[in-house]
């Protein structure tokens, strides 16, 4: 079945820094989403990329989908305290006959440590 | 901001005993889901809900799973016969639209702990 995989799977940096996390996908995905959970918290939906090679922009955050659409990043820059958590990508599932209508596969997520 | 509700936050029950866990979603959503995320895992989908049927369901959801919309508000999720395996974080999640393209609002979820 289709795989959506996610490195690193922690990543520790000093704050100021930036931060990259990759997710790629086994098959081809008609959009990506990114999405966000604090320590104890729940997944937060940040933004969905669409077309081949999109690229938007929130604030420090910049994500990129790739030109055949298996695969995306993810970059903050000068990070902040307030970054710290798991950040997971994630696709429509497809199945034999398409894609599957609301049912999203995620990646493991990579987890964002920030030291002050 | 419209949220998704979810109760209780925290459910400790008996292997073998039944739970219902609730979920009220954002009111204009059409689609409904139900993940899970067994502790420092990725989250694992169990089932969409759309015009008061299942439209797709994980290998996880077996016989010992349903889900239910009793009343046009919330949305349940019953587990039959627990066990040790089921404790995890049970995320309930709406869209707009069931193509995704508005995203997923997941609602802060129901810690399960099976004893």
């Amino acid at each position: 079945g289709q795989q959506v995989m996610q490195i690193p799977q922690y990543q520790h940096v000093q704050e100021g820094e930036d931060f990259t996390t990759y997710c790629n996908s086994s098959t081809t995905l008609s959009n990506i989403q990114w999405y966000k959970q604090r320590p104890g918290g729940h997944p937060v939906f940040l933004i969905q990329l669409v077309k081949s090679g999109e690229v938007k922009k929130q604030k420090r955050l910049t994500f990129q989908f790739g030109e055949a659409k298996k695969n995306s990043s993810l970059h903050i820059t000068a990070t902040q305290t307030t970054d710290v958590g798991t950040y997971f990508c994630a696709g429509p599932a497809t199945n034999a006959g398409g894609t599957s209508y609301g049912k999203l596969t995620f990646g493991q997520g990579t987890i964002l440590t920030v030291h002050p | 901001e419209p949220e998704v509700t979810q109760t209780p936050s925290h459910q400790v029950t008996q292997m073998g005993q039944e739970v219902i866990l609730r979920c009220v979603p954002i009111s204009n959503h059409l689609y409904f889901y139900w993940y899970r995320q067994i502790l420092g895992q990725k989250v694992e989908f169990l089932v969409s809900f759309y015009n008061n049927e299942i439209s797709e369901k994980s290998e996880i959801f077996d016989d010992q799973f349903s889900v239910e919309r009793p009343d046009g508000s919330n949305f349940t999720l019953k587990i039959r016969s627990t066990k040790l395996e089921d404790s995890a974080m049970y995320f309930c999640a709406s869209s707009r639209l069931g193509t995704v393209n508005y995203g997923y609002t997941f609602g802060s979820g129901t810690r399960l702990t099976v004893v």
